[in-house]
């Protein structure tokens, strides 16, 4: 039982390129939930999904489109990416509204 | 969902108990608390939730005042490992899908 896996731990990307984030959770949930957290700061919400086939947007959703075409994955996709996208990205998923949060061990993604 | 407020830093010895206190003056009947924890460059770890009772598990307890307008959460014996920044969340069926943090509190439990 992995919990929540993130794909890839690190990537440095050049300014304009594109990449996905890969979010597996193997535990049947259905919520799962995208956070990006900078030097010093706490984690600010991206993307979440409710269920298979739903996204909808966090506190900082510009830049950034997600895709939950199947249960267990959530990807989080970077069209063009910019420096002010580099940070670290936490997945996390749950089994409903009110159950607790299981988080992935994050990417840290630089942007050049 | 109601706004939480929670010092910025805090200090512990090890071995005492740590209480993080969270200020929620605004929640509402059918608000839970909830706390996490980030331990530096993890990701977030649930701790502990409540409605209007106090609540303990394994890890830590949750002291919710009668008009639910604050919380403490207690860390009985902390120790080095329990050096994190710890997050008090109020969630909310039907509008709280969303999961978002605050700034949280950084505790520093000195040997």
């Amino acid at each position: 039982n992995a919990g929540v896996t993130q794909t890839p731990k690190f990537r440095v990307l050049k300014t304009g390129q594109s990449m996905t984030l890969l979010c597996a959770q193997d535990m049947n949930h259905e919520y799962m939930y995208w956070y990006r957290q900078d030097p010093g700061m706490g984690l600010r919400l991206i993307h979440y999904s409710v269920g298979e086939g739903t996204t909808a947007k966090g506190e900082v959703p510009d830049g950034y489109n997600v895709s939950r075409l199947k249960k267990q994955n959530f990807l989080l996709g970077l069209e063009s990416a910019a420096p002010s996208q580099t940070s670290v990205y936490f997945c996390a998923s749950s089994r409903g509204w009110n159950t607790e949060a299981f988080f992935g061990q994050g990417t840290r993604l630089t942007v050049v | 969902d109601a706004k939480t407020t929670q010092p910025t830093s805090m200090d512990c010895a090890e071995g005492r108990a740590a209480n993080l206190p969270c200020n929620h003056s605004t929640i509402s009947g059918n608000e839970y608390v909830y706390w996490y924890r980030q331990i530096h460059s993890q990701g977030p770890q649930y701790i502990i939730h409540g409605l209007k009772n106090n609540e303990t598990n394994e890890m830590a307890s949750l002291i919710i005042t009668e008009d639910r307008k604050s919380s403490t959460l207690i860390l009985p014996h902390a120790t080095l490992r329990d050096t994190a920044v710890y997050y008090c969340i109020v969630r909310t069926q039907g509008g709280s899908e969303k999961l978002v943090f605050g700034k949280g509190t950084k505790l520093t439990v000195n040997p």
